[in-house]
């Protein structure tokens, strides 16, 4: 079945610092590929998404190419900021039906002053 | 514009008792989950509907119900009360049909932190 793989965390970075998350994934066909967000005490938020092969998705000066060859959709930003502080979650959306997501375990990133 | 609200948002239940979890969308979405959050697994499926009067199995269904009696409701069910049923309960909906796009972008609740002492 679908699967996804992503980093482990905590992620510990300095404000201003490169933040890459890593994330594969397993699936047939040609899912839908996603990041999300979550904030301490709230819900999912998407952050960014791809549809297919070689698509960049961004958002928030975050960035994410979905890579069929390598089938990776690793998470980048150039400059994180305090406010960058979240879990971050990848997932895909097959061609089952339903849409239903299948998550990566999560990230954590924690952004010091 | 409320999109996904879940209630209630924190509730303690004794082992055996039982409890329904409620999630409201009012985006005209055809498909609804919920998802269970527990620390280092991610979000797991329990159980989703694809439309009014649906519903199937996610990955974790076990001690779980679910109904979809209207096209904007999706209860979730407790019927006996598990400590491994400790955990952070997430309702989230998706695709507005006539959007073109199959595969868009699920809306989540805040989420219902359930405790089983």
């Amino acid at each position: 079945g679908d699967s996804v793989t992503q980093m482990e965390g905590p992620v510990t970075l300095s404000e201003e610092a490169f933040l890459t998350i890593n994330c594969t994934y397993t699936a047939t066909g040609y899912p839908s590929l996603f990041w999300y967000v979550q904030y301490p005490g709230e819900g999912l938020q998407l952050l960014l998404k791809a549809t297919k092969a070689d698509d960049k998705g961004s958002n928030k000066g975050f960035e994410a190419t979905y890579r069929k060859e390598t089938t990776s959709f690793h998470l980048e930003k150039g400059s994180v900021q305090v406010s960058d502080s979240a879990v971050y979650f990848c997932a895909l959306s097959g061609k089952a039906a339903g849409n239903k997501l299948t998550f990566g375990g999560g990230t954590r990133v924690l952004v010091k002053p | 514009n409320a999109g996904v609200t879940q209630t209630p948002k924190f509730r303690v239940l004794k082992t055996g008792q039982s409890m329904t979890l409620l999630c409201a969308q009012d985006m005209n979405h055809e498909y609804m989950y919920w998802y269970r959050q527990d620390p280092g697994m991610g979000l797991r499926l329990i159980h989703y509907s694809v439309g009014e009067g649906t519903t199937a199995k996610g990955e974790v269904p076990d001690g779980y119900n679910v109904s979809r009696l209207k096209k904007q409701n999706f209860l979730l069910g407790l019927e006996s009360a598990a400590p491994s049923q400790t955990s952070v309960y997430f309702c989230a909906s998706s695709y507005s049909p006539g959007t073109g796009d199959q595969r868009s972008e699920a809306f989540f609740g805040q989420g219902t932190r359930l405790t089983v002492v």
